[in-house]
């Protein structure tokens, strides 16, 4: 069955430093890919999305590249920030007679000033 | 901006209690989720609904159940808490013509004793 898998938490950035976390998929057919982030205290909200192979998302200097032939969906920044401290999950939904979204475990990401 | 309501933040029940969790959308979102959230896991969806009275089983339906009477509530139901279903509980919701975008609730962080 459809699968995601993102690199184990936590991880420990200083202010400014360049983040990646890694996400790859498994999946039947063509999902559609996105990154969800949980600041403290509140619940997941979308943060970017792909759809097809090739796509990049982006959001508040987020990005992320469809890489179908490596089945990724990696989450970039270039300079990250104190308030960038979340929990970032990455996602595919497919149509298989219903859309179901697969959540991966999640990512802690703490960014000391 | 979609707006979805959980109507407790945190609870604690003992053992063998009936627990009910609540969650309101306000933008009516045909589409309604219950997940349960846990480390290492991530995001495992219990039960979901595409239309008023009408539930689904998720990947883990196991002791729980759901009530959708109207469009905008939709209600998990824990029939006999036991201590393994402590756990911070999500509602989401998404609308018809996006299925696969969907927006949480901040959470229900539900301890049994």
């Amino acid at each position: 069955g459809n699968s995601v898998t993102q690199m184990e938490g936590p991880v420990t950035l200083s202010e400014e430093a360049f983040l990646t976390i890694n996400c790859t998929y498994t999946a039947t057919g063509y999902p559609s890919l996105f990154w969800y982030v949980q600041y403290p205290g509140e619940g997941l909200q979308l943060l970017l999305k792909a759809t097809k192979a090739d796509d990049k998302g982006s959001n508040k200097g987020f990005e992320a590249t469809y890489r179908k032939e490596t089945t990724s969906f990696h989450l970039e920044k270039g300079s990250v920030q104190v308030s960038d401290s979340a929990v970032y999950f990455c996602a595919l939904s497919e149509y298989t007679g219903g859309f179901k979204t697969i959540f991966g475990a999640g990512t802690r990401l703490f960014v000391k000033a | 901006d979609v707006k979805v309501t959980q109507s407790s933040r945190y609870l604690v029940k003992r053992t063998g209690e009936k627990v009910f969790l609540e969650c309101v959308q306000d933008m009516d979102h045909e589409n309604m989720f219950w997940y349960r959230q846990d480390p290492g896991l991530g995001l495992r969806l219990i039960y979901f609904s595409y239309d008023v009275k009408m539930k689904e089983k998720g990947d883990i339906p196991e002791g729980y159940s759901v009530s959708r009477e109207k469009k905008e509530r939709f209600s998990l139901i824990l029939e006999s808490a036991s201590t393994n279903q402590t756990s911070m509980y999500l509602c989401a919701s998404s609308w018809q013509g996006a299925k696969n975008i969907q927006y949480f609730g901040a959470g229900t962080r539900l301890s049994v004793l």
